[in-house]
């Protein structure tokens, strides 16, 4: 049974252009999660969402930040017009149900030039 | 709002000896969960232990257990017989009731001496 993956691994952005992170979950795994790691702190919750649906985004920026998890398909993360602060490793974690332990991706490193 | 706290920001160990992190926690609910994630170079987050803050028994996994003081608001996580293996970072985490919103510590750097 594969982990969560995400891709790219590694991803570089110019200032003002837009970020695309994906997180495909384990399988049979319906609740997907996305954590912010800025250098040097722990891992920040952003926003948790079920296919379809977003359950708690109360932890994602109002402006800029959107996240989706289709019927078909990964889950994204979409930053546009991105800025130097946006540089941080980000997380994807899914879960087979809302209690159920977290189990985490190897995460994206966005660096913003 | 959750907070959780892990007040050593560097520890280090000589392999095969025994090795306490501390975490502090502060929360407002009766019914929630904590964890230690290990973090090692990969960057890949890994669980290490869980604990149900219902149940009054420390939880263990093989060489990794907790001392859970909940009056005390208190998690730490013991390391015995530490192997070179162990070094990473290590966070402490707090989840609510449906634990789907985690709530991390800074962490804790942890180094294994040969």
């Amino acid at each position: 049974n594969a982990g969560v993956m995400q891709n790219p691994r590694h991803l570089v952005r110019r200032r003002g252009q837009e970020a695309r992170l994906r997180c495909s979950p384990m399988k049979g795994h319906s609740h997907v999660y996305w954590y912010r790691q800025l250098p040097e702190e722990g891992l920040k919750f952003m926003v948790y969402l079920q296919k379809e649906n977003i359950i708690d985004e109360s932890g994602m920026p109002k402006e800029r930040f959107s996240a989706e998890f289709p019927k078909e398909g990964p889950s994204i993360l979409r930053i546009q017009q991105v800025v130097r602060g946006d540089s941080a490793a980000y997380f994807c974690a899914s879960s087979p149900q809302e209690d159920s332990p977290l189990h985490f991706g190897n995460g994206t490193r966005l660096t913003v030039t | 709002a959750q907070t959780v706290t892990q007040s050593q920001p560097e520890m280090s160990v000589q392999e095969a000896e025994t090795v306490t992190l501390s975490c502090t926690y502060d929360t407002s609910e009766s019914d929630y969960y904590l964890f230690w994630y290990k973090q090692p170079p990969s960057r890949q987050m890994i669980l290490v232990i869980r604990q149900e803050a219902y149940k009054q028994q420390n939880a263990t996994e093989n060489r990794f257990s907790v001392n859970f003081q909940k009056a005390a608001k208190s998690f730490s996580l013991k390391i015995s017989d530490s192997q070179l293996g162990d070094a990473a970072m290590y966070f402490c985490a707090h989840g609510g009731g449906s634990a789907r919103q985690l709530t991390f510590g800074s962490g804790t750097q942890l180094t294994v001496l040969p």
